[in-house]
């Protein structure tokens, strides 16, 4: 079945950087754009970067541009984002999510990593 | 960009119908019928609901229904039932190659 797993979260210092990564399966992942979208703790949904199938476009919020850096390997079925010079702000749980058909909906979603940016 | 506007909260009682609503502008939610909704209950990951405006997935109960006019997308819930208490967000693509999500709304099932 088609499956998102998250991983590489957990509590980093302000100004610090931090890989997450999802390993996709069930489907054919070089066929699909794939996204990151993030949730504060309490708070609604963010959305935070697109990557395209073959990982030439990429598209990010204006609260991470020029700090997160979204990646792929498709020989891998895997979608990273790097994230550098992180913010209490960031905290959130983020949650990588595919393109349902490159018109920019979500499905399925990963079940999330938790990242805190505390001293 | 500023996120998509949202009722903060509705509310209905069981077996009525109940609508949210989901403002953006001509760059977003105007211009394009790319507008999704998700379902997020407490502690759980959002689940697809509708996408492109008025689709619903396979498995999704023929309660929910999406439209838009204008600016404004729609997500209407009808027959209402205890199980649909929960945070609905709706996203839209926008001019920008990126995309706005809703701040959310909470359904509570009186």
């Amino acid at each position: 079945q088609v499956q998102l797993v998250e991983s590489g979260g957990g509590v980093v210092q302000p100004g610090r950087s931090l890989r997450l990564s999802c390993a996709a399966s069930g489907f054919p992942f070089s066929n699909y754009p794939m996204h990151w979208v993030r949730q504060a703790p309490g708070k609604g949904l963010e959305w935070v970067a697109v990557i395209s199938y073959d990982g030439i476009l990429k598209y990010y919020a204006d609260s991470v541009k020029g700090r997160f850096n979204i990646s792929r390997d498709n020989s891998r079925n895997m979608v990273y984002l790097q994230m550098i010079s992180l913010r209490p702000e960031d905290t959130a749980v983020y949650y990588c999510a595919r393109d349902g058909s490159g018109t920019n909906w979500f499905d399925p979603w990963g079940q999330g990593t938790l990242v805190t940016v505390s001293s | 960009q500023s996120a998509l506007t949202q009722p903060a909260s509705v509310s209905g009682s069981p077996g009525q119908s109940i609508t949210i609503s989901c403002t953006g502008t001509s760059s977003d939610v105007g211009g394009y019928n790319y507008v999704s909704w998700y379902q997020q209950h407490p502690g759980k990951v959002p689940k697809l609901m509708i996408y492109e405006v008025t689709n619903r997935p396979s498995g999704v109960s023929d309660r929910f229904s999406g439209s838009k006019s204008g600016n404004t997308a729609s997500l209407t819930i009808s027959g209402l039932q205890a199980e649909d208490e929960a945070d609905y967000y709706c996203s839209s693509y926008t001019t920008f190659s990126t995309v706005l999500f809703g701040g959310g709304t909470k359904l509570t099932v009186l």
